[in-house]
């Protein structure tokens, strides 16, 4: 079945560092692909989305692409804020009617000023 | 985007009581999802609650346990039935679009701690 790995955590870094979250997929079809963010307290919040092969999400700062030959849809940030710290999920949907969306089991990111 | 307030947002229960969740969204929508986000943990659905049919329940998960309603467009409950320990978790609500290419919106959270 349909699934989604991403890396362990928690990631922690320095103010203004450079975010990698890594996220790969497993799926029979063509999913579309987004990344939530879950604050401290709050429930999970659309960050990003791309729902074709070579489309690029981006939000705040934050960037995907969705890389189909390497079943790949990594998180990138060029420089972190300390109110970037929260839990990311990776997550792909596919499908039409009954169509469910799979999550990955999510990373922390602590980031120190 | 729509806007999905839950109630309550947390609770502390004892065991072999039940709670019932409130969902509702400030639009009509087909789909209303209910997840569990045990702690530390990613979310894992529970059921899909359509308007005017039976919940559609995930494995490892029943009615008897967790029975949902639906009665319009816009709203929805779930009930934790004869809770125990292993109950404590978030429960989430949340809305899809009519499509894979939308992104599911989400309430807020129910924190549900049993004692």
């Amino acid at each position: 079945g349909d699934s989604v790995t991403q890396m362990e955590g928690p990631v922690t870094l320095s103010e203004e560092a450079f975010l990698t979250i890594n996220c790969t997929y497993t799926a029979t079809g063509y999913p579309s692909l987004f990344w939530y963010v879950q604050y401290p307290g709050e429930g999970l919040q659309l960050l990003l989305k791309a729902t074709k092969a070579d489309d690029k999400g981006s939000n705040k700062g934050f960037e995907a692409t969705y890389r189909k030959e390497t079943t790949s849809f990594h998180l990138e940030k060029g420089s972190v804020q300390v109110s970037d710290s929260a839990v990311y999920f990776c997550a792909l949907s596919e499908g039409t009617g009954g169509f469910k969306t799979i999550f990955g089991a999510g990373t922390r990111l602590f980031v120190k000023a | 985007s729509a806007v999905i307030s839950q109630k309550p947002s947390r609770d502390i229960c004892q065991r072999g009581t039940s709670l019932t969740i409130q969902c509702q969204v400030d639009s009509q929508v087909t789909m209303m999802f209910w997840y569990r986000q045990q702690p530390g943990q990613s979310l894992t659905l529970i059921a899909t609650a359509n308007q005017g049919s039976e919940a559609t329940y995930e494995s490892g998960f029943v009615i008897d346990k967790f029975p949902i309603s639906r009665p319009n467009l816009t709203f929805s409950t779930l009930t934790v039935s004869n809770m125990s320990p292993e109950d404590s978790s978030i429960y989430l609500c949340s809305v899809g679009g009519v499509d894979s290419n939308q992104p599911q919106h989400f309430g807020d959270g129910t924190r549900l701690s049993i004692l």
